[in-house]
């Protein structure tokens, strides 16, 4: 089945760039998706990227998609203590355009 | 509030008993996903509905598990006969199929039922 990892923790200063990495196994080659998840809060979409793209930007989110090596990730740049949370990246599996297969999470701490 | 919500929020349970949860996705979306999602870990997807047929279930969604959409609106998810392992926060989303392109599916969440089971 598919496989989605990223690395679990990352911590930058306030004002510095953060870059979170995903690489997955498999895809049903549509969307891939970015969801951001804050403490006692629901998941929210964040930012998606189409499979015939290679980046996509959106105000201060950048997605880089690799399709040869299977990696994603997702760069904030300027990046605010409002930021710190859990970036999810989530694929669609081959087979399956309609359910999602999450990565682990990154948990993204921002210092002051 | 138009989001997808979830009930209870919160549930304890003793092992061996059954619990049910309510999911009430956002009015004009015609699918529903459950997942299951433990601590330091994503989503994991369990089943999904398009208006009220279920069409694809996860190997995860053993026979203790159930759900339906009966009338293509709110859904539920029951779980018989509770284990330890079954603790976790069970999550509803909802989707409908957008213009941004086809096989986009953004999926909304609610704000999940933790469940826990003595």
């Amino acid at each position: 089945g598919e496989d989605v990892e990223q690395s679990l923790f990352l911590s930058v200063r306030e004002g510095d760039s953060s870059v979170i990495n995903c690489t997955y196994t498999d895809s049903s080659s549509t969307y891939l998706y970015w969801y951001k998840q804050e403490p006692g809060a629901g998941l929210q979409l964040l930012t998606y990227i189409f499979s015939n793209m290679d980046m996509k930007q959106d105000q201060r989110l950048t997605v880089l998609l690799n399709k040869k090596d299977k990696h994603l990730s997702l760069r904030i740049a300027d990046t605010q203590t409002g930021d710190s949370a859990i970036y999810f990246c989530a694929v669609p599996p081959s087979g399956s355009a309609r359910q999602l297969t999450f990565g682990s999470g990154t948990q993204l701490t921002v210092l002051p | 509030d138009t989001g997808v919500s979830q009930d209870p929020r919160h549930k304890i349970t003793k092992r061996g008993q059954n619990v049910t949860f309510r999911c009430d996705p956002i009015s004009e979306h015609n699918r529903l996903y459950w997942y299951r999602q433990t601590l330091g870990q994503g989503p994991e997807f369990l089943t999904y509905f398009q208006n009220e047929a279920q069409l694809e279930k996860s190997r995860l969604l053993s026979d203790r598990f159930s759900a339906e959409r009966p009338k293509g609106s709110f859904s539920t998810l029951e779980i018989q006969r509770t284990e330890q392992g079954d603790s976790a926060m069970y999550l509803c989303a909802s989707s409908f199929p957008r213009l941004a392109g086809e096989g986009y599916n953004e999926q909304f969440f609610g704000p999940g039922t933790r469940l826990t089971v003595l």
